[in-house]
């Protein structure tokens, strides 16, 4: 079984709106992190935000913050105000529980074009 | 501050060489990670070390490939010998153990013709 889902493999968006990639993830230890990091053309990972399964208020960085549904698997990245440059490739992450030490199984990606 | 640097950033090769990819991890971090990008299996995780000792190598895909960390400041990920489908961006990314958050090196382009 997967154990991080993206469904949508490609989406637009247009500019100064704010949208929302879809991640659900499958484990059952108690303890794990969550990641989203970004892939613009030019190839490089780029960390953007993380939520701990402990942590009871959702993550935020800047424009970006993260909708943390515990009960439902989910852990849904919000980009706010979006803006051209916002145009990549969208990875979610996760670090299963100590055990496992900082390894990080990733989703397939969600492919976002920003339209002016 | 330096990032992860990965040399080289391009490598092209023909069938049965040695590839060899080095990876510098940021100063400080102790866990080493070597990825695989491909379109047809997303990013896959290779081998992972932490203070230098590996860990994890269940994703690597055969005994044709090798990596060693002979200390904390350089990792190696070799190949011998590279096949056509060894073609892939390979990442280095490193992290410190006691948090989560990896960070990525601008990755080596392989192919291998």
């Amino acid at each position: 079984a997967q154990k991080i889902t993206q469904t949508q493999p490609g989406m637009f968006v247009q500019e100064k709106e704010a949208v929302t990639l879809d991640c659900t993830y499958d484990t059952s230890d108690q303890s794990y992190g969550l990641f989203w990091y970004k892939q613009p053309s030019s190839g490089e990972m780029i960390f953007l935000i993380y939520q701990g399964s402990y942590d009871e208020q959702n993550a935020t960085e800047g424009r970006y913050s993260l909708n943390f549904q515990k009960a439902r698997k989910s852990a849904n990245l919000v980009i706010s105000a979006s803006q051209l440059g916002d145009s990549a490739m969208y990875f979610c992450a996760m670090r299963e529980g100590r055990a496992a030490g900082n390894k990080l199984t990733f989703g397939g990606g969600t492919r976002v074009l920003v339209k002016p | 501050d330096a990032g992860v640097i990965q040399s080289p950033r391009h490598e092209v090769t023909e069938m049965g060489q040695e590839v060899t990819l080095r990876c510098k991890p940021i100063s400080g971090h102790n866990s080493l990670f070597w990825y695989r990008q491909t379109m047809m299996r997303g990013l896959e995780l290779l081998i992972y070390f932490n203070n230098n000792v590996p860990i994890d190598d269940s994703g690597m895909p055969e005994d044709r490939f090798s990596a060693k960390m002979p200390n904390a400041s350089f990792s190696t990920l070799k190949i011998q010998p590279s096949e056509p489908r060894d073609s892939a961006v390979y990442f280095c990314a490193s992290s410190l153990l006691a948090a989560g958050e990896q960070y990525f090196g601008p990755g080596t382009r392989l192919t291998v013709t």
